[in-house]
């Protein structure tokens, strides 16, 4: 079963409005990345974290490492209509000795 | 374009029959992953293949198996077949372990 668990799954927001997505791991990860999926398209990296406590921005995304590296959260800040799509979690830890994907946060904007 | 390439695009068969997909990682990447992800699903891991050597597992099916060649291309094969297994199939590429994964634009199979 996933070893990363990832909330919420679907998120509908309005334009304009901020967006939240997390994700939880039960054991510590060495680090954690995450992935946009467009309808339609395949995953495509957007960030990678590694350090405990790390913030990271991309113009209107915050990506957040948490201090025991155990969750992460990516931020959206006044959504667009190009941000629909899927938003996956990564982590690698070593208990897994692999990369876990989270099942994903689904994001609608509505104009 | 990520620089991996998956053949074929789309692949349509009928329950019980054998197929196999293709990928082909960025030039350098050792590693090559499997995934398998149905109609509004996340992505589910099925295996992780490193310089030619199994990695990890997943949760693949017995019915699945997959190898990496020595020029690095894999293949994962599919037997037979159930409807269930109609999904989209990606494949990603990376250099470290635990890197940035690189995905191919995935083989839609579909069974009837």
């Amino acid at each position: 079963g996933q070893q990363v668990m990832q909330i919420p799954q679907y998120q509908h927001v309005q334009e304009g409005e901020d967006f939240t997505t997390y994700c939880n791991s039960s054991t510590t990860l060495s680090n954690i990345q995450w992935y946009k999926q467009r309808p339609g398209g395949h995953p495509v990296f957007l960030i990678q974290l590694v350090k405990s406590g790390e913030v990271k921005k991309q113009k209107r995304l915050t990506f957040q490492f948490g201090e025991a590296k155990k969750n992460s959260s990516l931020h959206i800040t006044a959504t667009q209509t190009t941000d629909v799509g899927t938003y996956f979690c990564a982590g690698h830890s070593q208990w897994f000795n692999d990369m876990r994907f989270g099942a994903g946060t689904r994001l609608t904007v509505k104009p | 374009d990520s620089g991996v390439t998956q053949t074929p695009k789309h692949l349509i068969t009928a329950t019980g029959q054998r197929v196999t997909l293709r990928c082909s990682p960025r030039s350098g990447d050792l590693s090559v992953y499997w995934y398998q992800q149905s109609l509004d699903q996340g992505l589910q891991f099925l295996i992780h293949y490193y310089n030619g050597e199994e990695r990890a597992k997943g949760n693949i099916l017995e019915r699945f198996s997959a190898q990496q060649f020595p020029d690095l291309h894999s293949e994962l094969n599919l037997s037979s077949l159930e409807l269930g297994d109609s999904a989209l199939y990606f494949c990603a590429s990376s250099v470290p372990l635990d890197g940035e994964q690189f995905f191919g634009p995935g083989t839609r199979l579909t069974v009837l």
